[in-house]
């Protein structure tokens, strides 16, 4: 158990809908990462969190978007659903902003849009 | 950015081989480096890491890897593979994102699948 919580694990949806995902990060972990794992993209970085403010942004779709709350759990918003977002989503805390320490991964969330 | 290749997608070895699973970064000034595991159905946990030092690097399970600047190159070792090493492994390396900030930058992973 790596402390760091995400759900749902498992989401079904059409094409053209909305969805959040919830993390919650580690105990103490000011940090949090978006990452997007598909079979032919690998494992991509979508965004970072630092204390609530957005610090580093990677390959993620305006469709997308995403907030850190102040008691520093984080939601991945995405929406116009396609078939292509069909993906494992992870969220990972770390207590650095910079991103130089370990990242500690939750389970993932596993979407399919039919 | 800095980018990451692992140029072996899928490995196959029987238990009790050798394995070397090969990651090459792009030059960027100062280089942090690590190797994550994925085992089946689960998250991503850090085997090792290189920030400086010595550029042999000792992780969990008996894994190592070598830092080798000339090369840019950071290979995953391990002497002796056992069935429980069946995984996904991710080599990653912190890089310099557009906006200027940094963040962790993985390469497309090794699936490895070691047989009885």
């Amino acid at each position: 158990d790596s402390g760091v919580t995400q759900t749902p694990k498992h989401l079904i949806t059409a094409t053209g809908q909305r969805v959040t995902l919830r993390c919650s990060p580690r105990s103490g972990d000011l940090s949090v990462y978006w990452y997007q794992q598909s079979l032919d993209q690998g494992l991509q970085f979508l965004i970072q969190y630092y204390n609530g403010e957005e610090r580093a942004k990677g390959n993620i779709l305006e469709r997308f978007s995403a907030q850190q709350f102040p008691d520093l759990h984080s939601e991945l918003n995405l929406s116009s659903l396609e078939l292509g977002d069909s993906a494992l989503y992870f969220c990972a805390s770390t207590t650095a902003g910079g991103g130089a320490g370990e990242l500690f991964f939750g389970e993932g969330s596993r979407l399919t849009v039919l | 950015a800095q980018s990451v290749s692992q140029h072996n997608h899928h490995v196959i070895l029987s238990e009790a081989a050798s394995l070397e699973l090969g990651c090459n970064y792009s030059y960027g000034g100062t280089v942090n480096l690590f190797w994550y595991v994925q085992y089946p159905g689960q998250h991503l946990q850090l085997l090792l890491k290189y920030f400086s030092g010595d550029p042999l690097v000792k992780g969990i399970k008996g894994f190592e890897a070598e830092f080798i600047k000339s090369k840019f190159s950071f290979n995953l070792r391990k002497p002796s593979v056992q069935w429980s090493d069946t995984a996904e492994y991710f080599c990653a390396v912190i890089s310099l994102m557009d906006t200027g900030r940094r963040a962790l930058t993985f390469g497309s992973g090794t699936r490895l699948q070691v047989q009885p």
